[in-house]
């Protein structure tokens, strides 16, 4: 069936490190690739996607390539700071099924904490 | 402003005794959902629903109940909560997909639930 897979964390990261936390998935199908961020205490936040191969997301940073050959999508930060702790989700859904329209199929998370 | 709201944000109770979660969005958004978070495990879909009267099970759907007479609410019912009910749960809309956009769900701040 369809999945993300995540790297397991947590990550621990001084500022202004380099980030990468890898996600991969299985789907038939072309889906639409998120990754969502939860800070402390809060609810979920988009924090960028991508809906096709090769497309870039982008936000406060963050980025992150659709990998069709590879069927990855691996988020990148080149220098993180504090206030990038948080869990970090990856996702997908598609766009063209019935029955499953618009579901997120999440991966498990990854702790991200930043040290000053 | 566009937000997902749910109340109570915090809830301890016993075996057995119903409770409900309310949830409502003011975006006019279509689609609602309902989702558990677990250490390790992600986040997994317990319910959806496309529209007003029209409901379906997602992933992990035993325990619970959603109605959904309103567009705007989207309560989630425990009618005899269990321990491994034990969840912190999010909800969240977003309009139904038009042509292949996807369209980006929002999510409630969360509902941390303890069933003694």
């Amino acid at each position: 069936g369809d999945s993300v897979t995540q790297m397991e964390g947590p990550v621990t990261l001084s500022e202004e490190a380099f980030l990468t936390i890898n996600c991969t998935y299985t789907a038939t199908g072309y889906p639409s690739l998120f990754w969502y961020v939860q800070y402390p205490g809060e609810g979920l936040q988009l924090l960028l996607k991508a809906t096709k191969a090769d497309d870039k997301g982008s936000n406060k940073g963050f980025e992150a390539t659709y990998r069709k050959e590879t069927t990855s999508f691996h988020l990148e930060k080149g220098s993180v700071q504090v206030s990038d702790s948080a869990v970090y989700f990856c996702a997908l859904s598609f766009s063209d099924r019935g029955s499953t329209l618009g579901r997120l199929y999440f991966g498990r998370g990854t702790q991200l904490t930043v040290w000053p | 402003e566009a937000q997902v709201t749910q109340n109570p944000r915090y809830l301890i109770t016993v075996t057995g005794k119903k409770l409900t979660v309310t949830c409502s969005q003011n975006m006019n958004h279509e689609y609602m959902s309902w989702y558990r978070q677990d250490p390790g495990l992600g986040l997994r879909q317990i319910y959806y629903s496309m529209n007003v009267e029209v409901t379906d099970k997602g992933d992990v759907p035993e325990g619970y109940k959603v109605s959904r007479k309103e567009k705007r609410n989207f309560p989630l019912i425990l009618e005899s909560p269990s321990p491994n009910q034990t969840s912190l749960y999010f909800c969240a809309s977003r309009p139904i997909f038009r042509g292949r956009r996807p369209y980006e769900q929002y999510f409630g701040p969360g509902t941390r639930l303890t069933v003694t």
